[in-house]
């Protein structure tokens, strides 16, 4: 079955401890992104992956950071989280064949940073 | 800067009331997703369309790339279709960073 899947799904921590997020996905899918959800802002990228070992920025990248070694994994590195990163997360794929395909996303991740 | 305006913020209709949300973007672009999104968070893509119109099922896509417009359709709508409905805007140029619109709340009573 095609699918993404986000590590863990919910996650409570304290400011300046530090998490990652993991996102993998089964359908060797070159472009993959990550992007948080907050009430009233929407959805937001952070940062996105165009394929193994080439990542840039999104919208919103401050205090995150991520990394793309293999072409099925993208981890969110959270290094020293803060409380305005309490927000739910989503990862999420698409293959870049021609002009590109639909998004897979992942079921998301709510982080709550105390 | 690219910006995406969904309207209607929110939308309440009865059960079997054919239903549009409208997209507007600012600049050219590539591609335009429709995502949906339950409560309970997951997002599901519905379409996506760089020109014309697509169906499936009880949903309809289309898109208007001069006048930078596109609107999802359902037809018969159902409770189940109770949902938030996002559009994404891909600008042109080979960026990848989607621009998304804040989302239609619609609600679908029986």
């Amino acid at each position: 079955e095609a699918q993404v899947t986000q590590n863990p799904r919910y996650l409570i921590t304290v400011t300046g401890k530090k998490l990652t997020v993991t996102c993998s996905q089964n359908m060797n899918h070159e472009y993959m992104s990550w992007y948080r959800q907050d009430p009233g802002l929407g959805l937001r990228q952070i940062y996105y992956s165009m394929n193994v070992e080439v990542t840039d920025k999104g919208d919103v990248p401050e205090g995150y950071k991520v990394s793309r070694k293999e072409k099925r994994n993208f981890p969110l590195i959270l290094e020293s989280p803060s409380p305005n990163q309490t927000s739910l997360y989503f990862c999420a794929s698409r293959g870049l064949a021609g002009w590109g395909g639909e998004l897979f996303f992942g079921e998301g991740s709510r982080l709550t940073v105390l | 800067k690219n910006e995406v305006e969904q309207s209607p913020q929110n939308l309440t209709a009865q059960e079997g009331e054919f239903i549009t949300i409208n997209c507007s973007y600012s600049v050219g672009i590539s591609a335009l997703h429709w995502l949906q999104q339950h409560p309970g968070g997951g997002i599901v893509s519905l379409f996506m369309l760089s020109s014309g119109k697509k169906k499936h099922g009880r949903l309809i896509a289309t898109i208007n790339i001069q006048e930078k417009h596109s609107s999802l359709h359902i037809t018969a709508s159902h409770p189940r279709d109770s949902a938030v409905y996002i559009c994404a805007a891909l600008p042109q140029g080979g960026s990848e960073k989607l621009v998304f619109g804040k989302g239609t709340k619609l609600t679908v009573n029986p």
